[in-house]
């Protein structure tokens, strides 16, 4: 099975600084990557798919990029109002795989 | 408006059974291939189990293969994970969620917590 890494699992950031988070798959898997926002106590929120589409709603500082086996995540601005933890999955098959997360905290 | 709201969660001694529900609403249940996810307090994500729409084919993940069955019944919108054997490793909050033709999770529920303990 396909493994997915994340790093880091955690950051401190200032706001307004670029963040950027990778995800890292053990073998190629197109563009079927998509990532996700989970707030501390919610439930997750998908922010991209197919890679690097933004879905609806999601602010444009958000973005991503990638293919085969390295992923990014990046924040180009960050808000207070992202402080999460965010996931990466693999879908391009099963089993539906997740990274292990990376939480994100304001310094 | 996708509304999926679990149910069926609670306080089980290892070896036991649970069976969780998931009801649907908002969309054309019968159309979608449906999943359950679960999340260990504190831990990450952790996909459990895909049915597709008509049931014609089920995946596991290999922590739950032949102890947890996936089914659903598309005549009452709804989603079931039946979990037998159940270990301490299967506490978490379990939630239903749903995936289009690309199988990432457009949808999730709220969740349901499961507490597998003596």
């Amino acid at each position: 099975d396909i493994q997915m890494t994340q790093s880091p699992s955690s950051l401190s950031a200032s706001v307004g600084d670029r963040v950027t988070i990778t995800c890292r798959a053990s073998q190629g898997i197109s563009n079927s990557l998509a990532w996700y926002q989970q707030k501390p106590g919610k439930v997750p929120k998908l922010l991209i798919s197919a890679a690097s589409t933004l879905r609806s709603g999601v602010p444009s500082r958000f973005s991503g990029s990638g293919s085969e086996t390295d992923f990014t995540l990046t924040i180009s601005s960050l808000q207070p109002e992202d402080v999460a933890t965010y996931f990466c999955q693999k879908y391009n098959s099963a089993p539906l795989t997740f990274g292990g997360g990376t939480k994100v905290e304001i310094k | 408006e996708v509304q999926l709201v679990e149910s069926g969660g609670g306080l089980v001694q290892p070896g036991g059974s649970l069976r969780l529900s998931c009801a649907a609403s908002g969309f054309s249940f019968s159309t979608y291939s449906m999943n359950w996810v679960r999340q260990a307090p504190g831990k990450g994500l952790e996909w459990v189990s895909c049915i597709t729409s008509s049931s014609s084919t089920m995946y596991y993940a290999d922590s739950v293969k032949g102890r947890f069955t996936i089914s659903r019944d598309n005549a009452k919108n709804s989603l079931y994970l039946q979990m037998n054997s159940l270990r301490d490793e299967d506490t978490a909050v379990y939630y239903c969620a749903r995936v289009g033709e690309f199988w990432f999770f457009d949808s999730w529920g709220q969740g349901t917590l499961v507490t597998v303990s003596s």
